[in-house]
């Protein structure tokens, strides 16, 4: 099955400065990826996505690329807030019969914004 | 719209208990799924089900049970509960894919478990 990969495990940045999470998968089936965020004791929520056929999705502060071709895909946020310090997880998603669709998670990044 | 609920939201059980996890949603999907997530980890599958009736096995489905009578509907067993089955659990719903339809998965609150 599907194997994705997630770096670096802790990001530790200064508030206003941006960060990068970035994870790679295994299997070129593969054909939309979602970012969640996940603060603490709390669900995971959707904050961008990205399908297959497109190269790069902006929302505000937040930015996904994917690189179908090196099979690795990145989240950036700019202008980093102590609000953005949560555990981030990135995950592929497989369409498969049925049209069901699997997701395969990455391990998560816990990123911590220091004001 | 309640979106997905699931209960309890915590549960201490003893070696060899067995307990079952409420999930419901309203939003009428016929995909729904449910997860563990052990400490500093991932999500991991553990059943999903496609529609009422139909049900399948995740990545880590030993140990659970599932069945699926209603589309709302999605209870999670464990029998003989072990000390390795102490996790956050998630249930999760989705849309079936369109070309409206984006197959975005919404989480429930997650039941907080610890066998001992």
């Amino acid at each position: 099955g599907e194997n994705v990969e997630q770096h670096p495990s802790t990001l530790s940045v200064q508030e206003g400065d941006s960060a990068v999470i970035k994870c790679t998968y295994s299997d070129s089936a593969s054909n939309y990826f979602p970012w969640y965020k996940q603060e603490l004791g709390k669900r995971p929520q959707l904050i961008i996505d990205i399908r297959s056929n497109v190269g790069e999705k902006k929302d505000q502060r937040i930015a996904v690329t994917l690189n179908k071709t090196a099979k690795h895909f990145s989240l950036h946020i700019t202008e980093t807030q102590p609000e953005d310090s949560a555990v981030y997880f990135c995950a592929a998603s497989i369409t498969g019969r049925n049209n069901f669709n699997k997701f395969y998670f990455g391990s998560g990044t816990k990123l911590n914004v220091k004001p | 719209n309640a979106g997905v609920t699931q209960t309890p939201k915590f549960r201490i059980l003893k070696i060899g208990q067995s307990m079952t996890l409420q999930c419901t949603q309203d939003m009428n999907h016929n995909y729904m799924y449910w997860y563990r997530q052990d400490p500093g980890m991932g999500l991991k599958l553990i059943y999903y089900s496609v529609g009422a009736g139909i049900t399948d096995k995740g990545e880590v489905p030993n140990g659970y049970n599932v069945s699926r009578s209603t589309t709302e509907d999605f209870p999670l067993r464990l029998e003989l509960a072990a000390p390795s089955q102490t996790s956050v659990y998630f249930c999760a719903s989705s849309p079936e894919l369109t070309n409206l339809a984006k197959n975005i998965q919404y989480f429930g609150a997650g039941t907080r478990l610890s066998v001992l």
